[in-house]
Formats: structure tokens, C-alpha cells, sequence
């Protein structure tokens, strides 16, 4: 079965500063990698995936993340982050082969922006 | 359009009673998910519905059972509940129609506390 940990429980940021968050996974076939995030009081929405190809992906809002095949990882990066980026973010996998009928999510990091 | 609707948003139980959470979409989807999210823990999978007619368990499935009524809904059931069953419930859609896009839409979660 396949586990998600994600680096960080609790990130403070001031605003413009740069974001990494951390995502690595454990399974032994091929994947396909998610970031979601939870902005507060709302339901969880879709930031950026990772099927095939290019490894660094770009998602809404200028978020990216790069996936390292080696390393396991999956880290989520944005180079200047602002106040409305405060939210939950959550790293997910699902094998490539089930068709997302088995998700996994990592236990989320929450993200403060002070402004 | 609503997308995925959960109800209730709210509801206090005391330990052995019983509820209902009900979950509708209106995209056509033909899985269905319920989440249970717990602090530090992110999403656990409680049961899954690939197709109308199946469900399959997810991570935490004790404790729950499920019923696929039709393509639109997918209720989850508390026969006795228990204070550990206190958590915020999501119930979430996606479609493997038209090839898979990976993405899980999320309703707005259903927080349900045991005493």
C-alpha cells in the first residue's frame, strides 16, 4: 500500500517570501501525484497534478511542483507567496492503474502568509 | 451548478444513536468517495463507490456502511455512533468517462461530533 508524508505540519510565511513545501512517497509502482488545497472554510480543490512527462508542473495560481522519480518527492514551490495562500495543503497519490479508486493524502501542512 | 452537495453541514450525536450522511453530484460522475479528515491525519478513505451498484472499503471502514442509491448519490451510515467517529466527513466525485483526469471534487464537508 502506498503512504504520503508531507515535510512540514505548520509553515509561517510573511508575504513575497518563497514556499517549499515537502511531499515524498512510499510505493513501488508508477503514480500519479497531486497537490489540493483547503482554503479556509471551503472544500478542498485541485492545485496542480502530475500524470507523465514533463516533471515540473505548473498548477493555478503560480504554484509548481517537481517531481523527483528517485527521491520520491513531489514538493510543491511558489516563488512569492501573498496572504490569500493561507490554507491547508494537501499532498496526495493514487497508483496509475486503479483509476483514483485509491487515493492516499498526506496529513497536510497549514500554511499562514502574515501580511 | 452545485457540483458535489453534502448534507448535514453540522450535527451533534450522542454515542449509540444513529444518522445519515447524504451525498449528491450532478456531473455525471460514476465514483464516489467518502473522507473522513482528522487533525495531523488528512484524508482517510472510508468506502468507495467506483460504479452504481459497487462499493468497496476504503482505509477506515469499520464502524461505516455505505449504499450507492444511484449515479447521483452515495450516503454513508452511522449505526452506533462513537465518540472516534467525531470528525469532518467529505464526500467526493470523479469520472473516468472521456479518459481519467485525476481530479476528486469535494464537497464542502460534514462536521459531525460525538459525545
Amino acid at each position: 500500500a502506498q503512504s504520503v508524508s508531507q515535510h512540514n505540519h505548520h509553515v509561517i510565511l510573511s508575504e513575497a517570501a518563497s514556499l517549499e513545501l515537502g511531499c515524498n512517497y512510499s510505493y513501488g509502482g508508477t503514480v500519479n501525484l497531486f497537490w489540493y488545497v483547503q482554503y479556509p472554510g471551503q472544500h478542498l480543490q485541485l492545485l496542480l497534478k502530475y500524470f507523465s512527462g514533463d516533471p515540473l508542473v505548473k498548477g493555478i495560481k503560480g504554484f509548481e511542483a517537481e517531481f523527483i522519480k528517485s527521491k520520491f518527492s513531489f514538493n510543491l514551490r511558489k516563488p512569492s507567496v501573498q496572504w490569500s495562500d493561507t490554507a491547508e495543503y494537501f499532498c496526495a497519490v493514487t497508483p496509475t492503474d486503479n483509476y483514483g479508486q485509491n487515493f492516499v493524502f498526506g496529513p497536510g501542512t497549514r500554511l499562514s502568509v502574515l501580511p | 451548478n452545485a457540483g458535489v452537495t453534502q448534507t448535514p453541514k453540522f450535527q451533534v450525536l450522542k454515542t449509540g444513536q444513529s444518522m445519515t450522511l447524504q451525498c449528491a453530484q450532478d456531473m455525471n460522475h460514476n465514483s464516489m468517495y467518502w473522507y473522513r479528515q482528522d487533525p495531523g491525519m488528512g484524508l482517510r478513505l472510508i468506502y468507495y463507490s467506483a460504479s452504481e451498484g459497487t462499493t468497496d472499503k476504503g482505509e477506515v471502514p469499520n464502524g461505516y456502511n455505505v449504499s450507492r442509491l444511484n449515479k447521483r448519490e452515495f450516503s454513508l451510515r452511522l449505526e452506533s455512533a462513537a465518540p472516534s467517529q467525531t470528525s469532518v466527513y467529505f464526500c467526493a466525485s470523479s469520472t473516468t468517462s472521456g479518459g481519467w483526469t485525476g481530479e476528486l471534487f469535494f464537497g464542502e464537508g460534514s462536521r459531525l461530533t460525538v459525545l
